[in-house]
């Protein structure tokens, strides 16, 4: 079946802009997270969704960045005011039900370019 | 709180010897650990994973990790390195409510011919 995706693969704005980055998760799960990897690390958690709500935003860095899942399937990443240091892969995964222990599925990432 | 420590940013091994990538991990709650596999310009895959039971995990691709509760450590290891496992390796940890993902800060293995 269909794993998570996310478009656009690459996006390139000038500092100061608006975007949305947007990931489809796996049909019928439940729970979302949006991660950000910078070059040479980690994923750092951003937020988790169960259902419609944000369960957990803990891991926005500031109020520029917002997140929306309305009807519980596709969300969407929404950077304000966009920095140079915002500049980073964007990975959304997706899991069953968002339980201890459950494998997260994870989609290809959206490129983030500020210039 | 929790968070993962992975000894050695880049680790290098020939083809046929063993493979050792490490990983510590910290945590106030009973752990679930996994191990991910990430592929130049492709996105995050399961290789294995612990959460109840059987302290030494069996994953894809003939990689396995011992959980081991003393050491705070999830190892990962595969007797035999193959060209194709080049790649970025990430250790993480979750727990707490919600599962979400803590994770380390990566290794990269090369595998020399």
């Amino acid at each position: 079946g269909a794993g998570v995706s996310q478009t656009p693969s690459n996006k390139v704005t000038e500092k100061g802009k608006y975007v949305e980055l947007r990931c489809d998760p796996i049909s019928g799960h439940t729970a979302l997270y949006w991660y950000r990897q910078s070059l040479g690390q980690g994923p750092e958690f951003l937020i988790y969704f169960q259902g419609t709500g944000a369960a957990d935003d803990s891991g926005l860095p500031n109020d520029r960045f917002f997140a929306v899942r309305p009807e519980g399937s596709v969300s969407t990443l929404k950077i304000q005011r966009t920095e140079r240091g915002d500049s980073a892969v964007y990975l959304c995964a997706s899991s069953s039900t968002g339980t201890g222990g459950e494998t997260q599925y994870f989609g290809p990432g959206t490129r983030l370019l500020v210039l | 709180a929790q968070s993962v420590t992975q000894l050695g940013s880049h680790v290098s091994v020939s083809e046929g010897a063993l493979v050792l990538l490490r990983c510590n991990y910290s945590s106030s709650v009973p752990p679930y650990l996994f191990w991910y596999v990430q592929y130049p310009n492709q996105g995050l895959q399961l290789l294995l994973k612990y959460t109840t039971g059987a302290t030494l995990v069996k994953g894809i691709n003939g990689f396995e990790a011992e959980f081991k509760k003393s050491e705070t450590s999830f190892h990962l290891t595969k007797p035999s390195a193959h060209m194709s496992d080049a790649a970025e390796y990430f250790c993480a940890v979750s727990g707490n409510a919600g599962n979400m993902l803590t994770f380390g800060g990566g290794t990269r293995l090369m595998v020399k011919p």
